[in-house]
């Protein structure tokens, strides 16, 4: 069964500090992984998006590594910032078949505090 | 258009009535899905399209849910006869390629709310 997990479920840490988000998964065949954020009562948008040859990606003080042999995901913020309170979502592509092919976690909840 | 626009924002909606949200993707995007997202929650797939066709609908909860997109651009999702279970928040995504195998942006989403 297709399944995305994401822990922990929920994360406060202090302004400037910096966390790991974790993303496993048991899509398959695999094609992508993406880490989006959603602001609160905001649509999801991307961080990055990683295939199966890339291992590290990053989009300023967002930093996404894939093991796609052990099928995990990080998403590591740096020098967090108030603005980073959000949830984060992992959404792992199978490769196409005609059906429905996106399957995401249920996400993380990050609060940052000054 | 520059993003993904859905209306209305907000749908207040007395139960039994009929509904339907729509979805304007990114211009000369293929692929178009439509997610249900309780609070809290990630986003519940419905059902997509690749150009015109409904390739998937096995997400739709039961038969008073369709979808439409019969010009490969513009998509209606219908609710009819809604119940108060219905409420959720209602977004749509749209890509450029397939199966979304591109860039997938999301709409700001339909609230509905049946009372």
């Amino acid at each position: 069964k297709n399944q995305v997990e994401q822990s922990p479920q929920s994360l406060i840490i202090l302004e400037g500090k910096n966390c790991t988000l974790q993303c496993n998964y048991t899509v398959s065949p695999f094609s992508n992984l993406r880490w989006y954020k959603q602001d609160t009562g905001r649509g999801p948008v991307s961080l990055t998006i990683m295939t199966f040859s890339e291992n590290t990606k990053s989009n300023g003080r967002y930093t996404a590594t894939l093991d796609a042999d052990t099928k995990q995901s990080s998403l590591h913020i740096t020098a967090s910032q108030l603005s980073d309170s959000a949830s984060y979502i992992c959404v792992v592509s199978a490769a196409g078949t005609g059906a429905n092919n996106l399957f995401f976690g249920t996400g993380t909840r990050l609060t940052v505090i000054p | 258009g520059a993003g993904v626009s859905q209306s209305p924002r907000y749908k207040v909606t007395k139960r039994g009535q009929d509904v339907a949200l729509r979805c304007d993707p990114i211009s000369g995007h293929v692929s178009l899905y439509w997610y249900r997202q309780a609070l809290g929650q990630g986003p519940e797939f419905l059902t997509y399209f690749n150009y015109e066709a409904q390739q998937d609908k096995s997400g739709l909860p039961n038969d008073r849910f369709s979808a439409e997109r019969p010009e490969g651009s513009i998509s209606t999702l219908t609710i009819q006869r809604t119940e108060q279970r219905d409420s959720a928040m209602y977004r749509c995504a749209s890509s450029s390629r397939p199966l979304a195998a591109g860039e997938l942006f999301f709409g700001e989403g339909s609230r509905l709310t049946v009372l």
